[in-house]
């Protein structure tokens, strides 16, 4: 079975800093590899993925992430942060090459400070 | 991305009455819709997956007669917790995935409180 793990549950950073949350996660093949980001009070709007190909993926809101095979990390990265990405993030693997089963790490809250 | 509308957004119940969520697929055929659950400051657990036209598969420990789960077209499926209690409490999402898709799309999420 699939597994996530997200080492940081909390993460502050200065408005304008550089950002990078870790995600490892363990599956024997190829994973599809998720990043979600949820709102207090919301769902999960998804910013990135990664099933094939380059291994650097950009996403939405100036998001990227790396998919590192050897260290069987995901981590998610973002040059400057913005208030408004205070939030939780979720990395989450997708076994069998879809994204039915999906497991979710513990997720990592971020707060900005202005 | 795709929008997964689910309603209501927050419903407050007293213990022993049953609660209808609902899970719209607004923008493309949803075959498989799931059904998750997520205690403050913790993870998403899967409930259920919920299959257009068949019966659930429900996960390990979640009790299929307490948690109804309705899938009736491809763009709506239901969730109904009969005779909640308070530890039934939580936060509540849906989502969607579409044929031929390998994105799952999230709802906003139902607030359930019960008294």
């Amino acid at each position: 079975a699939q597994s996530v793990t997200q080492p940081d549950i909390h993460i502050t950073v200065s408005e304008g800093a550089s950002l990078e949350l870790r995600c490892n996660y363990s599956y024997g093949a190829t994973p599809y590899l998720f990043w979600y980001v949820q709102s207090p009070g919301q769902g999960l709007q998804l910013l990135l993925k990664y099933f094939s190909g380059d291994t650097l993926v950009q996403g939405i809101k100036g998001f990227e992430a790396e998919f590192k095979r050897s260290q069987s990390s995901f981590n998610l990265r973002k040059p400057s942060v913005h208030w408004s990405d205070a939030a939780e993030y979720f990395c989450a693997v997708g076994a069998d090459g879809s994204a039915r089963q999906l497991t979710f790490g513990s997720g990592t809250q971020l707060t900005v400070l202005p | 991305g795709a929008v997964v509308s689910q309603h209501p957004s927050r419903v407050i119940c007293k213990s022993g009455t049953s609660v209808k969520i609902e899970c719209r697929s607004l923008d493309f055929q949803a075959t498989t819709m799931f059904w998750y659950r997520q205690f403050p400051k913790q993870s998403l657990m899967l409930m259920a997956t919920s299959n257009e036209g068949s019966k659930a598969t429900y996960e390990q420990g979640v009790e299929k007669d307490k948690f109804l789960i309705n899938h009736a077209s491809l763009t709506l499926s239901t969730l109904t917790v009969t005779s909640a209690h308070p530890e039934d409490s939580s936060f509540y999402i849906c989502s969607s995935l579409g044929t031929g898709k390998n994105i799952q799309y999230f709802g906003a999420g139902t607030r359930l409180s019960v008294l």
